[in-house]
């Protein structure tokens, strides 16, 4: 089976810096990825690592160690349209995708 | 514009009576999903299909049955709605299994009673 665990809530200040952390347990492990969701809403990608290393998106970053089943989203200089939730997903060669149980980040003025 | 179409955007229906919710996407791909999410939870895979007529249970299949005869169509079907099922559903595509990022429909709130 395949699980992954991320911290429930999170929560910063307005321009500061945010990590939100996952570990994953996968077998035909593929890819990390990581969603946005406001309210309710349609999920959104905001970024993908197949390989070790930081990949930069604007104000997001997001990261992955292999080695370590571990990766982690980076928001930087955070606006209140940030505020939202945050998963990270894994999908294997088969297909299959699992979702972590998403992270609420609340951005503060 | 490329997108994922579902529909209905609400449902509310009664225990037992046959209900079909419908994904579409103008986008060629390959892979289409189904999923559940419930409050506080996650994204739960329901079925996923990576072609025509390729189709796979996810983590929580039971209750549900899907097609895929055409690539840009596939139906989510409840033969018995129950309770339990109550919840919101989302469907995504991508161009292929693996890697590409998933493109979600808009959801479908669906109630039983």
């Amino acid at each position: 089976g395949q699980s992954l665990e991320q911290p429930s809530e999170v929560t910063a200040v307005e321009g500061a810096i945010v990590q939100i952390n996952c570990t994953y347990q996968t077998s035909g492990f593929y890819g990390l990825s990581w969603y946005q969701q406001h309210d309710g809403g349609a999920p959104t990608f905001l970024s993908y690592n197949a390989l070790d290393g930081l990949e930069e998106t604007g104000r997001f970053s997001s990261f992955l160690s292999r080695s370590d089943s571990y990766g982690y989203l980076l928001l930087q200089e955070l606006q209140m349209k940030d505020s939202a939730s945050y998963f990270c997903a894994v999908r294997t060669l088969a297909g299959k995708s699992t979702f972590g149980d998403g992270t609420t980040l609340t951005v503060k003025p | 514009e490329a997108q994922v179409t579902q529909n209905p955007r609400y449902l509310i229906t009664v225990t037992g009576k046959k209900l079909t919710v419908t994904c579409s996407q103008n986008m060629n791909h390959e892979y289409m999903s189904w999923y559940r999410q419930d409050p506080g939870l996650g994204l739960r895979q329901i079925y996923y299909s990576m072609n025509v007529e390729v189709t796979d249970k996810g983590d929580v299949p039971e209750g549900y049955k899907v097609s895929r005869k055409e690539k840009r169509n596939f139906p989510l079907i409840l033969e018995s709605p129950s309770p339990n099922q109550t919840s919101l559903y989302f469907c995504a595509s991508s161009s292929t299994r693996t890697g590409s990022p998933l493109h979600f429909g808009n959801g479908t709130r669906l109630t039983v009673t």
